[in-house]
């Protein structure tokens, strides 16, 4: 079955420092990924997606992220946070299954940002 | 225009009682999913309803669990003799439902804690 991998449960990073966050996917073909952002007491937003095309994707809010085939990997960054960056990121894959395309998520990684 | 809307936002009911929480999509909108985040299990997929098609039932954990949606539009999760593991954010989510790229637009959820 796929699957969706963030390694990294919580991650703590300066304002104005770089960001990556790690996400890996399980799937024989290329799935459809997204990055969807929780911010505390929120729903989920979208960040960006991918499913074709050119392999580093922009998103919202200055976020970019990188398919990479070769390491199964979705990788989302941004060169510089902001305080408002802390949330949750939440990796996510679509595998259409006729018709149901439901979201399978990574479980997560916590973004601190200190001062 | 609106966002997808849930309510309530917050429901505390006792062990065994019955709840229903409530999903308003965005208007047009013909696929729905419900979501449920929980500590343990993380967030994952519950039901899917696509126009008057059946339900994909295939992510509810139990029998206690059911959802209907009236006229392709609001949707009503109900969970009968609620036990405490039931505690968690559900959170509903809709899309145009054009393939597996479409964005899906999540609501704020409702937070039910079990007693």
């Amino acid at each position: 079955a796929q699957s969706v991998t963030q390694p990294d449960i919580h991650i703590t990073v300066s304002e104005g420092a770089s960001l990556e966050l790690r996400c890996n996917y399980s799937y024989g073909a290329t799935p459809y990924l997204f990055w969807y952002v929780q911010s505390p007491g929120q729903g989920l937003q979208l960040l960006l997606k991918y499913f074709s095309g050119d392999t580093l994707v922009q998103g919202i809010k200055g976020f970019e992220a990188e398919f990479k085939r070769s390491q199964s990997s979705f990788n989302l960054r941004k060169p510089s946070v902001h305080w408002s960056d802390a949330a949750e990121y939440f990796c996510a894959v679509v595998i259409s299954n006729f018709g149901n395309e439901k979201l399978t998520f990574g479980t997560g990684t916590r973004l601190t940002i200190i001062p | 225009g609106a966002g997808v809307s849930q309510s309530p936002s917050n429901k505390v009911t006792e062990k065994g009682k019955d709840v229903e929480l409530r999903c308003d999509p965005i208007s047009g909108h013909t696929a729905l999913y419900w979501y449920r985040q929980s500590l343990g299990q993380g967030l994952e997929f519950l039901i899917y309803f696509q126009g008057n098609s059946a339900p994909d039932k295939s992510g509810l954990p139990s029998d206690r669990f059911s959802a209907e949606r009236t006229g392709g539009s609001v949707s009503t999760l109900t969970i009968q003799r609620t036990q405490q593991e039931d505690s968690a954010v559900y959170l509903c989510a809709s899309s145009t439902q054009r393939g597996p790229q479409e964005t899906q637009y999540f609501g704020p959820g409702t937070r039910l804690l079990v007693l």
